[in-house]
């Protein structure tokens, strides 16, 4: 079983249309987040939600909305997508601070 | 506030030659240090922490780090590389918050 999974692994969509990126972990981990990850691999955090509730929203566009249904959940929705949003998204878990379990990535490509 | 700083964005090496990829933190509290590994086109893998006691961490894929306090330090080593460890790694660093530095490219040359 894959500890934090992510799908799809990749996405090709045309600019502004809505796209949606799901994540599952089953670790039982209470944190989960999102990073994005630039075309220079630059790794920058999105999101973070700890037990359902956000708790960090890092300077990134409205048109990205976090979704946390449960737990082990944590989708992200993407509206209106721009050429720019080209990326690698993953998705993470941790527990506490002894590191995070990341998932293997999303490859979104604007066209 | 937390920094990482990776100063070597890129590094080749010669096979089988030892390799030392740098990593510099900086911290008002007290933190504990990461290091990942990303292979192309794949996900983030955790080769080695450090959260406390012995400042040499062994890690896998026979990578080590040292913890180094009062030069505020994280290197990764590894005395032998061979072509499969030609990937990207990222030093981490988690005090209140966790952060990554910009990455350093591992290429290993034949």
């Amino acid at each position: 079983d894959t500890a934090v999974s992510q799908t799809p692994k990749y996405l090709v969509t045309q600019m502004g249309n809505d796209k949606s990126i799901k994540c599952e972990q089953n670790l039982g981990h209470d944190t989960m987040y999102w990073y994005k990850q630039d075309s220079k691999k630059f790794l920058k955090i999105m999101f973070s939600y700890n037990n359902k509730e956000l708790i960090i929203n890092e300077t990134v566009p409205n048109r990205f909305s976090p979704k946390s249904p449960d737990k082990a959940h944590l989708n992200l929705h993407i509206n209106s997508l721009e050429l720019g949003d080209s990326a690698v998204y993953f998705c993470a878990s941790s527990q506490d601070r002894s590191g995070y379990t990341f998932g293997s990535g999303t490859r979104l490509t604007v066209v | 506030a937390q920094s990482v700083t990776q100063l070597d964005s890129q590094v080749p090496v010669f096979e089988e030659a030892p390799v030392e990829l740098r990593c510099n933190y900086s911290s008002s509290v007290s933190v504990y240090l990461f290091w990942y590994v990303q292979y192309p086109n794949q996900g983030l893998q955790l080769l080695l922490k450090y959260l406390s006691g012995s400042t040499l961490v062994k890690g896998i894929n026979g990578f080590e780090a040292e913890f180094n306090k009062s030069q505020t330090s994280f290197h990764l080593r590894k005395p032998s590389v061979h072509i499969s460890d030609t990937a990207e790694y990222f030093c981490a660093v988690n005090g209140n918050q966790f952060y990554f530095g910009t990455g350093t490219s591992l290429t290993v040359i034949p």
